[in-house]
């Protein structure tokens, strides 16, 4: 199976732009879960998606929201960026929708840099 | 919420030898310990896993602990080889079932990680 895809890898924005990532899950997988990683707050959860609704979220400003499609691939939209959203987003996919799925595989990330 | 602490942020050793990098959370109602292994430029991959329910699991060369009682859980590295060397993190998760009936969520909290640095 194709792993996790993200697209893009990398972007450059200034500050006041808005940007919005991309990301594909696994073949079969229909939840999306999405985090910030940086060297200073380590991985943060930011959402997570389970059939094209938001199932859990974590302490972010509204500035940062999600959406889930049909075919479970999602999108991940960050508005009037600021220069400490430079960051690496990562996208996570699980589940295969029966029960209890608890492992989640991680995209490349998509490398945002906002001047 | 649920806190995560992970040690050593740095590990150095020499290749053939063991690394340990030990987690302890907070919350008892986590159920699902997973390792993420992560290289330069790329995502965290998943090395191994544990479920509350087991006390230790092996795979190859890697192996996880957990102690429920105390609150952590540990991973071992036997063998240690350059390719080894990255950043490895820790994580405890609360789930709850995942199906269109309940909806299902989980709540992943990551330790911080350690640098492995293997010596060839």
């Amino acid at each position: 199976k194709a792993g996790v895809t993200q697209t893009p890898r990398y972007l450059i924005k200034t500050r006041g732009q808005q940007v919005t990532l991309s990301c594909s899950p696994i073949s079969g997988h229909r939840s999306v879960s999405w985090y910030q990683q940086t060297p200073g707050q380590g991985l943060q959860f930011l959402f997570e998606y389970f059939s094209e609704t938001q199932r859990n979220k974590g302490n972010f400003p509204g500035r940062f929201s999600g959406r889930q499609f049909s075919n479970s691939r999602s999108e991940m939209n960050v508005s009037t960026l600021e220069l400490g959203d430079s960051a690496l987003y990562l996208c996570a996919s699980r589940g295969s929708g029966r029960g209890w799925t608890d492992t989640q595989y991680f995209g490349p990330g998509t490398r945002l840099t906002v001047l | 919420g649920e806190n995560v602490e992970q040690h050593p942020s740095t590990l150095s050793v020499q290749e053939g030898d063991s690394a340990v990098i030990k987690c302890t959370y907070s919350d008892s109602a986590s159920n699902y310990f997973p390792w993420y292994k992560q290289e330069l430029g790329k995502g965290p991959q998943l090395i191994i896993d544990i479920r509350s329910n087991v006390g230790e699991k092996k795979d190859q060369r890697i192996a996880v602990t957990l102690n429920k009682t105390a609150k952590h859980f540990s991973l071992h590295i036997t063998e240690t080889q350059p390719e080894d060397s990255a950043v490895y993190f820790c994580a405890a998760s609360i789930g709850g079932p995942l199906n269109d009936r309940s909806g299902g969520y989980q709540k992943v909290t990551f330790g911080t990680g350690t640098k492995l640095q293997v010596i060839p």
